[in-house]
């Protein structure tokens, strides 16, 4: 069985200061793992995506996220939040087969 | 290039009702899901199609009915809507689904509420 666990519903930065949203997953097989965006009223978009090459990886609007096999792990960073950084993120897992698990799902206030 | 469009965007319904949701694509590509979205559970796969001509559940598929009515197309019927179909729904496609690594791209979502 696989699994995603976002370990924070809600996260509440300052504009300017660094964002952090953690995400830890479970998978018998060798995983893809995605971050979405969603903002209000709008629908999912990819920021970024681990597929087994480089551990680092970097996407848009300034976001990157670090697999770390040992620690089960996947975590979202960006240095500078920016007001339209407001939206709710969502960690995905691929595994073997179709389909994708979701995350609860971390809702970003940013703050001026 | 409008990517994966849905209609409606929203829409209210009558406990019992029947209603379809449309989603099209024009990116080529092979296939396409519908999921659900209710607070606090990420998103639930309803019923995917790999390839033009076959549909499968997914996670949860009860009170729910897909056609693939082409390679663009893929409807989601509730043929008895209940109040615990209020939701968000969301189609996406793929290029295919041969590997585990490819994207899957998301339309706007519609909004359901089930009275």
């Amino acid at each position: 069985a696989q699994s995603v666990t976002q370990l924070d519903s809600h996260v509440s930065v300052s504009e300017g200061t660094p964002v952090l949203l953690r995400c830890n997953y479970s998978s018998s097989y060798s995983p893809s793992l995605f971050w979405y965006v969603q903002h209000p009223n709008k629908g999912l978009q990819l920021l970024l995506k681990y597929t087994s090459a480089a551990t680092l990886v970097k996407g848009i609007n300034g976001f990157e996220a670090e697999f770390k096999k040992s620690e089960t792990s996947f975590h979202l960073t960006k240095p500078s939040a920016h007001m339209s950084d407001a939206a709710e993120y969502f960690c995905v897992l691929k595994a073997a087969g179709n389909k994708l698990t979701f995350g609860g799902g971390t809702r970003v206030l940013v703050k001026p | 290039n409008a990517g994966v469009t849905q209609t409606p965007k929203f829409q209210v319904l009558k406990t019992g009702q029947s209603m379809t949701l449309q989603c099209a694509q024009d990116m080529n590509h092979n296939s396409m899901y519908w999921y659900r979205q209710d607070p606090g559970m990420g998103l639930r796969l309803i019923y995917y199609s790999a390839s033009e001509g076959t549909t499968d559940k997914g996670e949860v598929p009860n009170g729910y009915n897909v056609s693939r009515l082409n390679k663009r197309e893929f409807s989601l019927r509730l043929e008895s809507a209940a109040p615990s179909q209020t939701s968000v729904y969301f189609c996406a496609s793929s290029e295919a689904r041969l590997t585990y690594q490819e994207t899957q791209y998301f339309g706007p979502g519609t909004r359901l509420l089930v009275l």
